[in-house]
């Protein structure tokens, strides 16, 4: 099983529309999470944080169950640049314990049509 | 915001020969540094940690004979590919953090293809 799990989709939605994308990770010891974007050809930009309260950036919301190890990404009034691909990331205290590791999915590829 | 740079962006090379590549941290220092590599619709896979003045520390399968890593300082790492071939084709990336913190910010990358 991987670490982290992703619908790699294709998502194809048009502009205006609502869409959410999850995730699943196994290690239970997992301390934070995040969301970042990759554009084609490009690297990974963090998105937002993910918090177990649920937070909220403009149109961007991220959830966190951690009893269901379970993270989401909702985006509303999708807009064109909006179309990437957007990772899954969590970070693991490695079993040293002096450093943090970052696990990310595959990925869940967006394209928002006009 | 930290500014992490990677020189080359994108280089191609013959099978055999040696490619290094420079990941920098602009405006600040990075007791940590992080490569990745990514491969053509797969997730970033890490490679190795590097910590300044220390050896890095690879993950399971990744070669340290053939991926070196050098950490000399606290705003730069090098990653050299040896001896490479065809099938080490791929986006290598580099992730810096500053001590004490837990973001990481990544460096543009580096396309590599070997022909």
């Amino acid at each position: 099983r991987k670490e982290v799990e992703q619908d790699p989709g294709p998502f194809n939605v048009p502009e205006g529309a609502t869409v959410a994308f999850n995730c699943t990770y196994s290690n239970s010891a997992s301390q934070s999470f995040f969301w970042y974007r990759q554009d084609c050809r490009k690297e990974p930009k963090l998105l937002m944080s993910v918090y177990s309260s649920g937070n909220e950036d403009g149109r961007f919301t991220a959830q966190l169950n951690r009893a269901s190890q379970y993270i989401s990404l909702l985006i509303r009034d999708s807009k064109l640049s909006d179309s990437a691909t957007y990772l899954c990331v969590v970070n693991t205290l490695i079993s040293s314990g002096s450093a943090r590791q970052l696990t990310f999915g595959s990925g869940t590829q967006l394209t928002v049509l006009p | 915001g930290a500014v992490v740079s990677q020189h080359p962006s994108r280089v191609i090379c013959k099978s055999g020969t040696s490619v290094k590549i420079e990941c920098r941290s602009l405006d600040f220092q990075a007791t940590t540094m992080f490569w990745y590599r990514q491969f053509p619709k797969q997730s970033l896979m890490l490679m190795a940690t590097s910590n300044e003045g220390s050896k890095a520390t690879y993950e399971q399968g990744v070669e340290k004979d053939k991926f070196l890593i050098n950490h000399a300082s606290l705003t730069l790492s090098t990653l050299t590919v040896t001896s490479a071939h065809p099938e080490d084709s791929s986006f290598y990336i580099c992730s810096a953090i500053l001590a004490g913190q837990e973001t990481q910010y990544f460096g543009p990358g580096t396309r590599l293809l070997v022909l």
